[in-house]
């Protein structure tokens, strides 16, 4: 299966500002997707980024808030524009080689705005 | 649209005990189950899978099959552990490498010694 790097780990951050989140992957990946995690709660699907194109976004989420990258096919960033406290989450990334590996994700990015 | 639908929480079990937690789903096709852990503090990690009926996936003692007649992927654990305290989340994939990932509500799991 596939090895996630995130990073950041954890953030603290300021209303009003920005956060970019990084993810590389070991191998390369035709899709990587973004989910986010709010406090309690199941996963969410934010986006999936696809290379070379524009990231597809699930309904509720705008390309406003959370615009993606996708510069090659081993890495993504997200990040979430003009934070509010609703935005406090833990964002993750994944991705899949397949069905008989299932998905792989990323450690995680526990976001925190004050 | 595809929904999972997973046994509300939490569950709290003495050490030894035998461990279920339901889980049932819709989906329009033949879609791949799993389930995930998350340990506290950490990110999720693939406890098992099943991509076909009457599958049955398994790993560290934890074991699901695949029923389609019940749409159904329940977890079981014969003798749970302090160390499986977790949240299990139950989830679907239409299938191949390019589609997301549904998830259930999950279902936070205590165990005391």
């Amino acid at each position: 299966s596939a090895v996630i790097s995130q990073k950041p780990s954890r953030d603290i951050c300021q209303r009003g500002t920005s956060l970019t989140i990084q993810c590389q992957v070991d191998s390369q990946v035709t899709m990587m997707f973004w989910y986010r995690q709010q406090p309690g709660q199941s996963l969410t699907l934010i986006a999936t980024a696809n290379q070379g194109s524009e990231a597809t976004y699930e309904s509720g989420f705008v390309i406003d808030k959370f615009p993606i990258s996708r510069p090659n096919l081993t890495f993504s960033t997200l990040t979430v524009s003009n934070m509010s406290p609703e935005d406090s989450s833990i964002y993750l990334c994944s991705v899949s080689l397949g069905s008989i590996y299932g998905y792989t994700f990323g450690s995680g990015t526990r976001l925190t705005v004050v | 649209g595809n929904s999972v639908t997973q046994m509300e929480g939490p569950v709290t079990l003495s050490e030894e005990a035998f461990l279920t937690i339901n889980c049932t789903y819709t989906a329009t096709g033949y879609p791949s189950l799993f389930w995930y852990v998350q340990y506290p503090g950490e990110g999720l990690q693939l406890l098992l899978k099943a991509t076909k009926a009457d599958d049955k996936g398994s790993n560290k003692g934890f074991e699901a099959t695949y029923r389609k007649e019940t749409t159904s992927f329940h977890l079981e654990k014969g003798s749970v552990q302090v160390s499986d305290s977790a949240v299990y989340f139950c989830a679907l994939s239409e299938g191949g490498s390019n589609y997301k990932l549904t998830f259930g509500k999950g279902t936070l799991l205590t165990v005391n010694p």
